[in-house]
């Protein structure tokens, strides 16, 4: 099975800053990369697909890039509804293996 | 509008058996293919099977800590898809979620994500 990893595991930042999550694939997966967005007691929602392309709805100040085996997930300005977990996950399998999550705090 | 509801979670002894259910609407579960995913309280998010659509021949494959102990089917008459859990873990506590996958079509491939998700069920296996 294909392994990912997250980094950080959570990160303290403030309204307006920048953040950058990492995810690492233990073997190539090309661009098949999913992020999903999960807020506590509620249902992950996914952000992107295929590494860099948004959802309908997701705003604009997310963005993804990536290819092959490193990802990151970018907030260009972080806002108040953006505190959340996010995860990661291969879409090079059916076996769609998550990342363990990176928890952005305030 | 597409919607799921997960019921039937609770608590179970270890070796025991459950069934979970996940009731559909704003679309057909024969006609999609869906997956359930758990989460230990606290921690990541675990794919456990999923169930390719019946034009796509209706198979299943489930992640190695539960396979020959999880089976996944579905009742067309309820638009209805289950989870059936048996000789079940304490690691199997979790939260269970059932979703649909998106499938499309990039260049020569497909690609996926989990698209609807529910709002979950608890599974707690404890003596």
């Amino acid at each position: 099975d294909i392994q990912m990893t997250q980094t950080p595991s959570s990160l303290s930042a403030s309204v307006g800053d920048r953040v950058n999550i990492s995810c690492r694939a233990s073997q190539s997966i090309r661009s098949y990369l999913n992020w999903y967005q999960q807020k506590p007691g509620k249902a992950p929602k996914v952000l992107m697909y295929l590494a860099s392309t948004l959802r309908g709805g997701v705003p604009p100040r997310f963005s993804g890039s990536g290819s092959g085996t490193d990802f990151t997930l970018t907030i260009s300005s972080l806002q108040p509804d953006d505190f959340a977990t996010y995860y990661c996950q291969e879409s090079y399998s059916f076996s769609g293996t998550f990342g363990q999550g990176t928890r952005v705090e305030i | 509008e597409v919607q799921l509801v997960e019921s039937g979670g609770g608590l179970v002894k270890p070796g025991g058996s459950l069934r979970l259910s996940c009731a559909a609407s704003g679309f057909s579960v024969s006609d999609a293919w869906m997956s359930w995913v758990r989460q230990v309280p606290g921690k990541g998010l675990e794919r456990v099977g999923h169930i390719k659509s019946k034009s796509d021949g209706g198979t299943t494959q489930f992640a190695a800590p539960v396979e020959g102990r999880f089976t996944i089917s579905r009742d067309e008459s309820k638009n209805t898809l289950f989870l059936q859990m048996n000789s079940l873990k304490t690691e199997d506590t979790a939260v269970y979620y059932c979703t649909t996958y998106h499938i499309g079509v990039a260049g020569y491939d497909y690609y996926f994500y989990m698209d609807v998700w529910g709002k979950g069920t608890s599974v707690t296996v404890s003596s």
